[in-house]
């Protein structure tokens, strides 16, 4: 069964300052890789998808890197801005015949003015 | 082009009664999900739907849930005689096929069960 893990479940961070968030999945055999971020009472909004043949895709001040064989990924996030922050998620697919998605519980990122 | 949109965004209930949450997909998407966040929990995933027909319902519970994509009309989650643990946020997702992996994510139904 797959399971998604997130470390850390919150961060605080000055304004400014880079910063990484870490996912973690048990089954290596995924179909790709998504980063979503979540704001308080809203929807998902996706960020990056990483398919399971790439190594990383990168938005604006965004890269989120993927190792499917040690089965990690990481959302690195530059010169981060008090809008940055929310809950990020990461989440991931099985397959093309499965769509649903298996997610993480989330990193709450506070960013300090 | 309208995103997702689900209806009521908040729905309170008594226990016993029935809720009923829409999610109408982006425009062109025939493929629906539901998801369930529980309060301090990652979303879960319930059930995937195609027009007409339900793919995947692994993630629902076999009592007192149902889903439903009809040929017109928006998806319909249905839950009866809800009880305290159903409170919890449902989303709905779309996507336009198989050959689109992305999903897009609606803003939520928050459930409320007194």
């Amino acid at each position: 069964k797959q399971e998604v893990t997130q470390i850390p479940a919150a961060l605080s961070v000055p304004e400014g300052e880079n910063l990484v968030l870490n996912c973690s999945f048990t089954d290596s055999a995924i179909y790709n890789l998504q980063w979503f971020r979540q704001d308080p009472g809203k929807g998902l909004t996706s960020l990056l998808l990483i398919q399971s043949s790439q190594r990383e895709q990168t938005s604006g001040r965004l890269n989120a890197s993927l190792d499917k064989s040690s089965g990690r990924s990481t959302l690195y996030i530059a010169a981060s801005q008090p809008g940055d922050s929310a809950t990020y998620l990461c989440a991931v697919s099985l397959g093309s015949g499965a769509n649903n998605l298996f997610f993480g519980t989330g990193t709450r990122l506070t960013v300090i003015p | 082009n309208a995103g997702v949109m689900q209806n009521p965004r908040h729905l309170v209930r008594r226990r016993g009664q029935e809720a009923r949450l829409r999610c109408s997909p982006m425009k062109g998407h025939s493929h629906v999900y539901w998801y369930r966040q529980l309060p301090e929990e990652g979303l879960k995933f319930m059930v995937y739907l195609q027009k007409e027909n339900i793919i995947d319902e692994s993630g629902m519970p076999k009592e007192r849930f149902s889903a439903e994509f009809p040929k017109e009309g928006p998806s319909i989650l249905r839950i009866q005689q809800v009880v305290r643990g159903d409170s919890a946020a449902y989303f709905c997702a779309s996507s336009p096929g198989l050959a689109s992996e992305t999903q897009y994510f609606g803003p939520g139904t928050r459930l409320l069960v007194l």
